[in-house]
């Protein structure tokens, strides 16, 4: 399969546990993207990355959330001491480096649930 | 405020039918827009991507028009099947790489 990939699928935690979300891209794609998705919504925008650099950073990515791409290919992303508000679907989307929409491709989702 | 607008919420229509639902953006400056496809539990699929110069853009049984001057787009989808049974997402892109989501129209196929 060579579309975006995300684990895990599906995270429980207890509040004020860390998590950690990893995301691997479509290869060559330089960049990459994370949404966060609550239920009934459409994805909100949280930060994108320029190969390893983070270009952009969301209003909505407090300082509880840290996302990393170190070496260009797959992405982190690692919310801090969880709160029940976290609840969401994380999507990662990848787009190629030359592309006239900037086509975004996505991935699964980690679904997580903060209880 | 750039906002996209969907409507319905929710649909729901016997298999075999057609539909058409509708999405009002005000995004400037506005470079394009899609709409995608996302199933229950999944990451959205594009279905159609057009440019201010593309009035109408077909994709199998999905049919998207575009009016840039009213900002308005439709998705009309055509002899429905059952795994149509998806949430539509009407998304629009600005002049950077943002994009902006409307709330989706969740549409109901049966049988």
């Amino acid at each position: 399969d060579t579309g975006v990939s995300q684990d895990p699928r599906h995270k429980i935690t207890k509040r004020g546990q860390n998590v950690t979300f990893r995301c691997d891209p479509i290869s060559e794609h330089n960049r990459l993207y994370w949404y966060r998705q609550t239920l009934g919504q459409g994805p909100e925008f949280l930060t994108y990355f320029q190969n390893e650099a983070q270009l952009e950073k969301s209003r909505l990515l407090s300082d509880r959330f840290s996302a990393e791409r170190p070496k260009g290919s797959f992405s982190t992303l690692e919310i801090q001491r969880t709160e029940q508000g976290d609840s969401a679907m994380y999507l990662c989307a990848s787009s190629p480096r030359l592309d006239r929409y900037n086509e975004q491709f996505f991935g699964p989702g980690t679904r997580l649930t903060v209880l | 405020k750039n906002q996209v607008e969907q409507s319905p919420q929710s649909l729901i229509i016997l298999e075999g039918k057609n539909c058409t639902l509708q999405c009002n953006y005000t995004v400037s400056p506005f470079s394009n827009l899609r709409w995608y496809k996302q199933d229950t539990g999944r990451g959205p699929v594009s279905l159609t991507i057009m440019t201010f110069s593309e009035n109408t853009k077909s994709n199998g049984r999905y049919t998207a028009t575009l009016d840039a001057d009213t900002k308005q787009s439709s998705l009309h989808i055509t002899a429905s099947q059952l795994s149509d049974s998806a949430s539509y997402i009407c998304v629009v892109g600005g002049a950077t790489n943002k994009l902006i989501f409307g709330t989706g129209t969740l549409l109901a196929v049966q049988p």
